[in-house]
């Protein structure tokens, strides 16, 4: 069975500071990759997704995640984050040969002044 | 198109009782997911509908869940008897295949 690991479940950073939130998927299909951002009392809102092609994926807000097949990751990264990326961030992995999309625990992202 | 679309926002019943949980997915998507939230298990996927047809309910906690999708723009989730332990965010998406996922605002869940 699929699976996905967020190795983080917080990270506090610096305001202009990079991050990066960490993602490992198990699976042993072609899977679709995809970064979800969860602000308070609101539903996943998409940032960004992997589906085929080129292995660097931008995305909304700045974001911007590899998939690295080798090493089964997707980590996202922001090279400068704001006081307004403070959210819940998830990674979802979906298998080629079905529509289940399975969520991973979320990494809480709380960016300081 | 205005989203996936779930009612009510929240709800707050008594122990016993049935609630029912409605969402209306995005025109013209073919898969539609129910997801429940909590802090202690994260995002669990309840059951997920392709094409109207229940594919994979095996996420359902037990019989008191249930789910169903009459035609391609409704869905409900219901429990009967509820009881403190369902109470959590329940998210609704819906996907077209091959895409992404789109959720609902979600509905917050109290039992009292």
């Amino acid at each position: 069975a699929q699976s996905v690991t967020q190795l983080d479940s917080q990270v506090p950073v610096f305001e202009e500071a990079p991050v990066e939130l960490r993602c490992n998927y198990s699976s042993s299909v072609s899977v679709y990759l995809f970064w979800y951002v969860q602000y308070p009392n609101q539903g996943l809102q998409l940032l960004l997704k992997y589906l085929s092609g080129s292995t660097l994926v931008k995305g909304i807000n700045g974001f911007e995640a590899e998939f690295n097949k080798s090493q089964t990751s997707f980590h996202l990264r922001k090279p400068s984050v704001h006081i307004s990326d403070t959210a819940e961030y998830f990674c979802a992995v979906r298998g080629s040969g079905t529509y289940k999309y399975i969520f991973g625990t979320g990494t809480r992202l709380k960016v300081l002044a | 198109d205005a989203g996936v679309i779930q009612s009510p926002r929240h709800e707050v019943t008594e122990m016993g009782q049935e609630v029912t949980l409605r969402c209306k997915p995005i025109s013209g998507h073919n898969s539609l997911f129910w997801y429940r939230q909590t802090m202690m298990r994260g995002l669990e996927l309840l059951i997920y509908f392709n094409n109207n047809v229940p594919i994979d309910d095996s996420g359902m906690p037990e019989d008191r869940f249930s789910a169903k999708m009459p035609n391609a723009s409704f869905s409900t989730l219901k429990i009967q008897p509820s009881e403190p332990r369902d109470s959590a965010v329940y998210f609704c998406a819906s996907s077209l295949a091959g895409g992404e996922a789109f959720f609902g605002q979600g509905t917050r869940l109290t039992v009292v």
